[in-house]
């Protein structure tokens, strides 16, 4: 039972460089998003998917980029890090289309931008 | 603009108090309310509600919603200090699951 699988779970990257944050599911769920909690602001949403596909922004898209060429899989991307964007970074997933929304996470992604 | 509002953002409780945790919220299209809790790591589900005035239990917690207020409460009886935790409301509306800024619950012994 892996459910979300999220990798790395710590990372520091000095300012400017990239880097893919990994996010699998084995639940063959269509709904799959990414947040970013930082301390008092609780979890705001950067970017979401309803299908392989299909990805649309969410709150916070600004400085990152994703793809879902997979029901399974939605890597994030950084593009040029920014120390703004050091925070702990939360995939989850769900049958949210089909009215469950219910989000299974994935265990965080620690992120330091120096 | 969808917005998740929790009451109050932290609280300090002796252990066998009874909390309540507010969560009220604005949002076009709503499809569900849910609670998490967050220890250290990966926010766990508790609940999810979808409709007015049915109390959902867990052992010791509750929640209700009442979608004329547009609003939910948690409640912890008996509080232990295991119940410390970040306790986060979110709201399901359209594609979004938007998460309030969560309540901070600290039980001491």
């Amino acid at each position: 039972n892996a459910g979300v699988t999220q990798t790395p779970k710590f990372q520091v990257l000095k300012t400017g460089q990239s880097m893919t944050l990994q996010c699998a599911q084995d639940m063959n769920h269509e709904y799959m998003s990414w947040y970013r909690q930082d301390p008092g602001m609780g979890l705001r949403l950067i970017h979401y998917s309803v299908g392989a596909g299909i990805t649309d922004q969410g709150e916070v898209p600004n400085g990152y980029n994703v793809s879902r060429s997979t029901t399974e899989d939605f890597p994030l991307r950084l593009l040029s890090a920014a120390p703004s964007q050091t925070s702990v970074y939360f995939c989850a997933s769900s049958y949210f289309l089909s009215g469950n929304t219910e989000a299974f996470f994935g265990q965080g992604t620690r992120l330091t931008v120096v | 603009e969808d917005k998740v509002v929790q009451s109050p953002l932290s609280l300090v409780v002796h252990e066998g108090d009874t909390v309540t945790l507010n969560c009220s919220y604005e949002v076009t299209n709503f499809r569900s309310l849910l609670w998490y809790k967050q220890e250290k790591k990966a926010p766990t589900f508790l609940f999810m509600l979808t409709s007015s005035g049915i109390e959902k239990k867990s052992g010791r917690l509750s929640s209700i919603l009442d979608k004329k207020e547009l609003s939910s409460i948690l409640n912890i009886t008996a509080t232990q200090t295991g119940d410390s935790a970040i306790y986060l409301c979110a709201v399901g509306s359209g594609y979004a699951l938007n998460f309030g800024k969560g309540t901070s619950l600290l039980v001491t012994p």
